[in-house]
């Protein structure tokens, strides 16, 4: 397996746009993350799936972040509008259950200007 | 409010030397703990993971454990190289993961 493939890789859009970013989990993983790393606040979960139903989005910072998962195999973050302090390095991560060992993406830098 | 920290912050070392990274939190009541190492600009690489039911765990020269009561764990590394230089993080999964803030660590050749 690939591992957990996440795409882009980096990403710098204009303030008020759309951001889309997109995570493939390990094949056979029931759970899904979307993290968010910045250097004040480290790594804060956003959101977990399991069974591509969400479990947990109480980390999810306002409305303007929305995170889907339509199959075991994909899923969005959507920042609509993104805003410069959105700034940061957004990390997916799967795993067999949400008690088993964690295996993370390479991450998309997203900058917002 | 449950909180993870991790001590030292940042440790610069001889290589050859051993070596122990702190993570405390703040509620016993874990489902596990998991230890990353994260290189500059990539993701997370998982090293070891401890069940709540279990004291340590192995793998080459990395040892880790577990003290539930106490709200600790450490990492050992045996024999440190260059190539270990790196920010340790350390994530307990109370109800979600927690992250700690990491130890960046600087194994000098």
């Amino acid at each position: 397996d690939a591992g957990v493939i996440q795409s882009p890789r980096h990403e710098v859009t204009e303030m008020g746009q759309e951001v889309t970013l997109r995570c493939k989990p390990i094949s056979g993983h029931n759970s899904l993350f979307w993290y968010r790393q910045t250097m004040m606040r480290g790594l804060e979960l956003l959101i977990y799936f399991n069974n591509n139903v969400p479990i947990d989005d109480s980390g999810m910072p306002e409305d303007r972040f929305s995170a889907k998962m339509p199959n075991a195999s994909f899923s969005t973050l959507k920042i609509q509008p993104s805003e410069p302090r959105d700034s940061a390095v957004y990390f997916c991560a799967s795993s067999w259950d949400g008690n088993t060992e964690a295996f993370f993406g390479q991450g998309t830098r997203l900058t917002v200007v | 409010k449950q909180e993870v920290t991790q001590i030292p912050a940042a440790l610069s070392v001889p290589e050859g030397e051993n070596l122990v990274l702190n993570c405390s939190f703040t509620d016993s009541a874990i489902y596990n703990l998991q230890w990353f190492r994260q290189d500059p600009g990539k993701g997370l690489t998982s090293l070891l993971l401890i069940q709540s039911s279990q004291r340590e765990q192995t793998s080459g020269r990395l040892n880790a454990s577990l003290d539930k009561s106490s709200g600790r764990s450490t990492l050992y590394i045996a024999a440190s190289q260059p190539g270990d230089s790196a920010t340790y993080l350390c994530a307990v999964k109370f109800r979600n993961f927690v992250f700690g803030p990491g130890t960046r660590l600087s194994v000098l050749p």
